[in-house]
C-alpha cells in the first residue's frame, strides 16, 4: 500500500517569511495529492490539491509542486501570517470510486510576530 | 463550515460503557469515512461507506461498529473500549456520483473521545 512521509514535523517562521513542507510517497500509481490545514479544535480543511498531470499549482500565497519522477510534492506558503499557524497534512491517493487518502504525519507550523 | 457535522464534540466514557458517535453531511455526498486521529500519528482510515454499503474495514477491532442508514448519516457505535482508543474521531464525506465525482474529502470537526 501507499506510504507518505512528511517533513518537518514542526516549523517555526517569522511573519512575512516563506514556509515549505515536503512529502514523499511510495506508490507510483498515486495521482492525487491534497494538502489539508487543521486548526485547533477543528477538522482538516482542504487548502490546495494537485493532480499528477501538472507540476505546479498556485492559489494566492499557497503553491504546491509535484515531482512524479522523484515521488515527492511540496507545499509553499509565502508571506506567512499568524493565521497560517496550524497543522498541515499532505496526502496521496489513486483516483477511483474507492478513493482512499493516505496521510502524512503532519507539520505544526508556527508563525511568530 | 464544511457541511459535515459531528456529535458529540467531546465524549468521556468508561471501558464498560456503550456510546455512539454521529456524523451528518448536508452536501449530497454518497461516500462517507471514519478516521482516527491520535497524537503524532497519521490519520488512520477506519471505515468507508459508499451508497450506504461498507466498502472498507481497515482491520478495525470489533469494539468499533459502524452503521450507515443512508447516505447522509454515519454512526460509530462504541463498546468495551480501551484507554488507547482515546483519540479524535473524524468523519469525512465525498461525492462519488456522476459528474460530481471527486477525490476531495470534506471533514467534520471531530469527536474528542476519552476512555477512562
Amino acid at each position: 500500500g501507499e506510504n507518505v512521509e512528511q517533513h518537518p514535523s514542526t516549523l517555526s517562521v517569522q511573519e512575512g517569511d516563506s514556509a515549505v513542507i515536503k512529502c514523499t510517497y511510495s506508490d507510483s500509481a498515486s495521482n492525487y495529492f491534497p494538502w489539508y490545514k487543521q486548526e485547533l479544535g477543528k477538522g482538516p480543511q482542504l487548502i490546495i490539491d494537485i493532480r499528477s498531470n501538472v507540476g505546479e499549482k498556485k492559489d494566492q500565497r499557497i503553491a504546491v509542486t509535484l515531482n512524479k519522477t522523484a515521488k515527492h510534492f511540496s507545499l509553499h506558503i509565502t508571506e506567512t501570517q499568524p493565521e497560517d499557524s496550524a497543522v498541515y497534512f499532505c496526502a496521496a491517493s489513486f483516483t477511483g470510486t474507492a478513493s482512499k487518502l493516505t496521510f502524512g504525519t503532519g507539520t505544526r507550523l508556527q508563525v511568530t510576530l | 463550515e464544511t457541511g459535515v457535522t459531528q456529535t458529540p464534540r467531546h465524549l468521556v466514557m468508561g471501558m464498560t460503557n456503550k456510546k455512539s458517535l454521529k456524523c451528518e453531511q448536508h452536501l449530497g455526498h454518497n461516500a462517507m469515512y471514519w478516521y482516527k486521529q491520535s497524537a503524532k500519528k497519521p490519520l488512520e482510515l477506519m471505515f468507508v461507506y459508499n451508497f450506504k454499503e461498507q466498502t472498507e474495514n481497515n482491520s478495525v477491532p470489533s469494539r468499533f461498529s459502524p452503521e450507515c442508514p443512508n447516505s447522509s448519516h454515519l454512526f460509530l457505535h462504541l463498546h468495551t473500549l480501551q484507554p488507547e482508543d482515546s483519540a479524535l474521531y473524524l468523519c469525512a464525506s465525498r461525492p462519488d456520483r456522476g459528474a460530481s465525482v471527486t477525490d476531495t474529502q470534506y471533514f467534520g470537526p471531530g469527536t474528542r473521545l476519552t476512555v477512562l
